[in-house]
């Protein structure tokens, strides 16, 4: 059973434009979010991250919003550029002492110029 | 963050034979992290290895397929042992700083 869903697994955007990408989980153990960048052959590169004390985290371009009601968090990139084309996973911790991570399946990101 | 380093970057190997792959960070860390990430897939936990004590592994996975070195905290080795094509994979440690989880760059592996 996928604990941690991303169930798009591509999108496309136009540079300029917004890119909204979706997380859902179902343990509400976890209590800390993180968004990773991937690009192929290179490990993942961490992006974002928010606790589950909070709603929002916003970093430059990068904003997530975490709903905990709906087990829900996104991320949104504004302005896409062409560079943000990769893979996008969303992560969740919180379920044991080492803090391990459970990832979902990823969303591949296309920003066209 | 982290800086961290892997070895080998990607390796061929033969059906039945082991690799050994080599994990290096540049500051002192008690936990590190290994994951796997099949062809189209998601990236996987495999293990978490803290220094001084046995690794522990997650389910699916076991020490005899995967074990793992944690000598000192700055370094840990995962060896794929008898290796079939099933394991063709990209391997990738990680640490911890705070909450937060940095990755090497993967070891890609082909098995033929």
């Amino acid at each position: 059973d996928q604990q941690v869903k991303q169930n798009s697994p591509s999108l496309s955007v136009q540079e300029g434009r917004i890119s909204i990408l979706n997380c859902d989980y179902t343990n509400s153990m976890f209590d800390y979010f993180l968004w990773y960048k991937k690009y192929p052959a290179e490990g993942p590169t961490f992006l974002i991250s928010i606790s589950s004390i909070k709603d929002k985290n916003e970093d430059g371009r990068f904003t997530v919003f975490l709903n905990k009601s709906a087990k829900h968090l996104s991320l949104h990139i504004v302005p896409s550029q062409p560079g943000d084309s990769a893979v996008y996973f969303c992560a969740a911790s919180g379920l044991g002492s080492a803090r391990q991570l459970t990832f979902g399946s990823g969303t591949q990101l296309t920003v066209l110029p | 963050s982290a800086v961290i380093s892997q070895k080998p970057s990607r390796d061929i190997c033969q059906r039945g034979t082991s690799l050994t792959i080599q994990c290096q960070v540049d500051s002192q860390v008690t936990m590190m992290f290994w994951y796997r990430q099949q062809p189209g897939q998601s990236l996987t936990l495999i293990a978490t290895a803290n220094q001084g004590s046995e690794a522990t592994y997650e389910s699916g996975f076991v020490i005899d397929k995967f074990p793992i070195s944690r000598p000192n905290l700055t370094f840990s080795t995962l060896t794929v042992s008898n290796m079939s094509p099933e394991d063709s994979s990209i391997y990738l440690c990680s640490v911890t700083k705070g909450y937060e989880q940095y990755f090497g760059p993967g070891t890609r592996l082909t098995v033929t």
